[in-house]
């Protein structure tokens, strides 16, 4: 079957770097997508990965190794408004998205 | 863990026909569902929210009457694109929500693909 694997909840402290794990097993891959989620909002693209490496945006990065099925989103100079839920979601050969069950990330002072 | 489903995956049809989505909670009841577009490597763009057994609320923009939702169980939630036409191609996804609470865990469609040609 395929799945996705990230941590269910993740604390950090303000000013500091966090990374969120995700994990994959596909029918196949075309791409896959970090979203940030606040409670009440619709999901907010942050990054899209195809090819192995890092990929740095401001403050997060995105990295990829297909090979491993791994990937992270790293986020630096944490602030208290990137208290959230972050979605890794991969997309398969059939370009359906298969999504992870997201990571609580609570920041704290 | 909980697994919503889309039926079809992908769909092409003419303009001016009408193309209806289904979104399943397959081990769950979904008291709230949520439909989305998706615009390539964009974010989610939220169309509306449907609770069971009660009319949808639509985002501004959204026309409730050419994107036809229903809500009709605990397990299922259907879009109908009326009227298609081409601009109306892209990515539909739906999510469900077994609680009311905004910080209940939404859990995510794999995707349904609209072409109108």
């Amino acid at each position: 079957g395929q799945n996705i694997d990230q941590p269910t909840e993740m604390t950090a402290t303000e000013g500091a770097i966090v990374q969120i794990n995700c994990t994959y097993q596909t029918s196949g891959f075309n791409g896959l997508f970090w979203y940030q989620q606040h409670a009440g909002e619709a999901p907010t693209f942050l990054s899209y990965n195809v090819l192995d490496g890092l990929e740095e945006k401001g403050r997060f990065s995105s990295f990829l190794s297909r090979s491993k099925g791994y990937s992270y989103l790293l986020l630096k100079e944490l602030q208290m408004k990137d208290s959230a839920s972050y979605l890794c979601a991969v997309m398969d050969s059939n370009y359906q998205l298969i999504w992870g069950a997201g990571t609580k990330l609570i920041i704290k002072p | 863990g909980a697994v919503v489903s889309q039926h079809p995956s992908w769909v092409i049809c003419k303009s001016g026909t009408s193309v209806k989505i289904e979104c399943r909670s397959l081990d769950f009841q979904a008291t709230t569902m949520f439909w989305y577009r998706q615009f390539p490597k964009q974010s989610l763009m939220l169309m509306a929210t449907s609770n069971e057994g009660s009319k949808a609320t639509y985002e501004q923009g959204v026309e409730k009457d050419k994107f036809l939702i229903n809500h009709a169980s605990l397990t299922l939630s259907t879009l109908t694109v009326t009227s298609a036409h081409p601009e109306d191609s892209s990515f539909y996804i739906c999510s469900a929500r077994e609680g009311l609470a905004d910080t209940d865990t939404q859990y995510f469609g794999p995707g349904t693909r609209l072409t109108v040609l």
